[in-house]
This record gives C-alpha cells, sequence and structure tokens, in this order.
C-alpha cells in the first residue's frame, strides 16, 4: 500500500531562515500533490497544489517541488516568521479517486525568535 | 473558495451512546463531502466519501454500522458515531471539494470528541 512520509515529527527554526519539508511516498505518483497548513484544534488550509508534470510552484513566501523520479516533494517557506509556526500536511490525489487526499504523517513547524 | 461548518466543535458523551456531527457546506453544494479522523499526533485517515442522495463509500477497516452517514442534500452531510466507545475518541474532519480531480480541499474546523 502506498506510504507517505514526511520528515520528522518536528522542525525548529529561527526566524528569517528558510524552512524546507518533505515529502517522500513509495509505489505509484500521485497525479497531484497538495499541502495544507494545520493549526492545533483546527482543521488543514490549502497552501498549494502541484502537478506530477510540474517541477516547481510558488505561492509569495512560498515554493513547492515535485520530482517524481525521487517519489518527493519539497515544501520551502523562505524568510520564517514565528506565525508560521504549524503542522504542515503533504497530501496526495491518484487519478481516478473522486479528489480522495491521502494525507502524510505531518511535520510540526515551530519558528523560533 | 468555500466555507464548511462543522458542528459541534467538541462533545462529551458516555459509552454507548449515539453521537451526530453535522458537515454545512455554507456556500457551494457538495454533491460529495468526506469524512476524516485523526488521532492525537497523526495525520487524517479517510474514513468515507459521503454522497449526495445515495450510499458512503467507506474506507477498508472502517465500520459502517458504527459510523453512519447520511448525506440527504447537497449542503448537509451528518456522521453519527453510534454506540461511542472510549477507543472512538478523537478529532472528526469533513471536507468537500469542487469536484474537478485534484482541486484543493475545504475543511470543516473539525469536531472533537471524548467518550468517557
Amino acid at each position: 500500500s502506498q506510504k507517505i512520509e514526511q520528515n520528522s515529527e518536528a522542525l525548529n527554526i529561527q526566524e528569517g531562515k528558510t524552512a524546507t519539508l518533505t515529502c517522500n511516498y513509495t509505489n505509484y505518483s500521485p497525479a497531484y500533490l497538495q499541502w495544507y497548513r494545520q493549526d492545533p484544534g483546527r482543521g488543514p488550509v490549502f497552501l498549494l497544489l502541484i502537478r506530477e508534470n510540474e517541477k516547481e510552484k510558488r505561492k509569495e513566501r512560498l515554493k513547492v517541488t515535485f520530482d517524481t523520479t525521487l517519489k518527493q516533494s519539497l515544501f520551502h517557506i523562505t524568510a520564517s516568521q514565528p506565525a508560521d509556526s504549524a503542522t504542515y500536511l503533504c497530501a496526495l490525489v491518484y487519478t481516478g479517486t473522486a479528489s480522495k487526499l491521502t494525507f502524510g504523517t505531518g511535520t510540526r513547524l515551530q519558528v523560533t525568535l | 473558495g468555500a466555507v464548511v461548518s462543522q458542528h459541534p466543535s467538541w462533545v462529551i458523551c458516555k459509552s454507548g451512546t449515539s453521537v451526530k456531527i453535522e458537515c454545512r457546506s455554507l456556500d457551494f453544494q457538495a454533491t460529495t463531502m468526506f469524512w476524516y479522523r485523526q488521532f492525537p499526533k497523526q495525520s487524517l485517515m479517510l474514513m468515507a466519501t459521503s454522497n449526495e442522495g445515495s450510499k458512503a463509500t467507506y474506507e477498508q477497516g472502517v465500520e459502517k454500522d458504527k459510523f453512519l452517514i447520511n448525506h440527504a442534500s447537497l449542503t448537509l452531510s451528518t456522521l453519527t458515531v453510534t454506540s461511542a466507545h472510549p477507543e472512538d475518541s478523537s478529532f472528526y474532519i469533513c471536507s468537500i471539494s469542487f469536484g474537478t480531480a485534484g482541486t484543493e480541499a475545504f475543511f470543516g474546523q473539525g469536531t472533537r470528541l471524548t467518550v468517557v
């Protein structure tokens, strides 16, 4: 079965630095890969989507890459701020699955002053 | 985007009782809604796909007789946890999407269920 792993359970970085989160999957590549932010006790909020034929996507301070050869997506937050502290989830969508999301384990990011 | 509202935000119930959780799409008619469960420090696990006017599709390992889903209208899906037990204590979240494959999902704020 498909296994999705995100790097360390927790990542601590200093304000202003770039945070890099990884999402690795086994087996077959998804048609789409999405990244979400989840704050404690809340539902996830969509951040970015990248398609299997795309290498990179950007949105303001966010950047996501997708390497189907490595079966990996990287999620970058540049000039990180304490307000970026949250859990970040990657989610895979496969063709023909009616938008069902398969979530990764999540990485809890803590940005300190 | 779409606004999804869940009710209640939290609920405490006694073991053996049933609890109903509502998921409403406030500004979009959703033919499909998704129900997830999230245990502490774990990721979201899809429980079932709720289809308006028809039976829900459950993921492997999810008991359909225990987790009853009703999607009676295009704006409301309900999840009823029947004969709840402490192991059912979890964070339940619903979501919708606009239907086109791969498009973003919009999530409710979640319902924290505690069974005592």
